[in-house]
């Protein structure tokens, strides 16, 4: 079975601190994925990349960057800490096959707190 | 843009009874369509998937069937469980595996015993 590892369970930082959230799969996929999820509005992409070094903006961006330095490692980081960003964040990834949409393999999630 | 819509609730059911959750899209090309599930305190397990219209994707009695002409794909399953007490989610994907998903809000599913 596909894992995907996110480091925390549980954040707790404070405004203006720079945040880094981590994500580990263990299956060689291609494409690696970070959303936030609030309730009432589901979950949104933040960022995505397809391959090492490469990363591509989602649908809410801002305030966000990542790193994708190796393959299995997908990172989000938050450069300065704001109370709108206390949320829960989903990594996923997914095998790049060049045909049919494959589906994304989600970690449990990091529920992270900014005071 | 791609757009997912989904009943939203929470729905409440008792035990043995008959589940449907609508989900239609909107998107510019053919999507892949997906069913999510996420437990309590857990991350967003698939559930089932159809790739092209007239699909039907189904798994753990779970069934749901890509509906072109109404652009639905609506999850369905004869007799529930308290176990199947969870949040499903309705996405879509047209970018070939490299694009992110589109989700709908999700549907809160309680079942009563």
């Amino acid at each position: 079975d596909v894992k995907v590892t996110q480091s925390s369970r549980y954040l707790v930082k404070r405004t203006g601190e720079k945040v880094f959230l981590e994500c580990v799969q263990d299956m060689d996929h291609e494409n690696m994925f970070w959303y936030r999820q609030d309730p009432g509005l589901g979950l949104r992409l933040i960022y995505f990349s397809y391959d090492v070094k490469m990363k591509e903006k989602g649908d809410i961006p801002e305030g966000y960057s990542v790193s994708r330095e190796k393959k299995e490692r997908f990172s989000l980081i938050l450069e300065s800490a704001s109370t709108n960003q206390t949320s829960m964040y989903l990594c996923a990834s997914s095998p790049e096959t060049g045909a049919l949409n494959q589906p994304q393999h989600f970690g449990d999630g990091t529920r992270l707190s900014i005071l | 843009g791609n757009s997912v819509t989904q009943m939203e609730g929470p729905v409440t059911l008792s035990e043995e009874a008959f589940l449907t959750i609508n989900c239609t899209y909107t998107a510019t090309g053919y999507p892949s369509l997906f069913w999510y599930v996420q437990y309590p305190g857990e991350g967003l397990q698939l559930l089932l998937k159809a790739t092209k219209a007239d699909d039907k994707g189904s798994n753990k009695g779970f069934e749901a069937t890509y509906r072109k002409e109404t652009t639905s794909f609506h999850l369905e399953k004869g007799s529930v469980q308290v176990s199947d007490s969870a949040v499903y989610f309705c996405a879509l994907s047209e970018g070939g595996g490299a694009d992110g998903l589109t989700f709908g809000k999700g549907t809160h599913l309680i079942i009563q015993p």
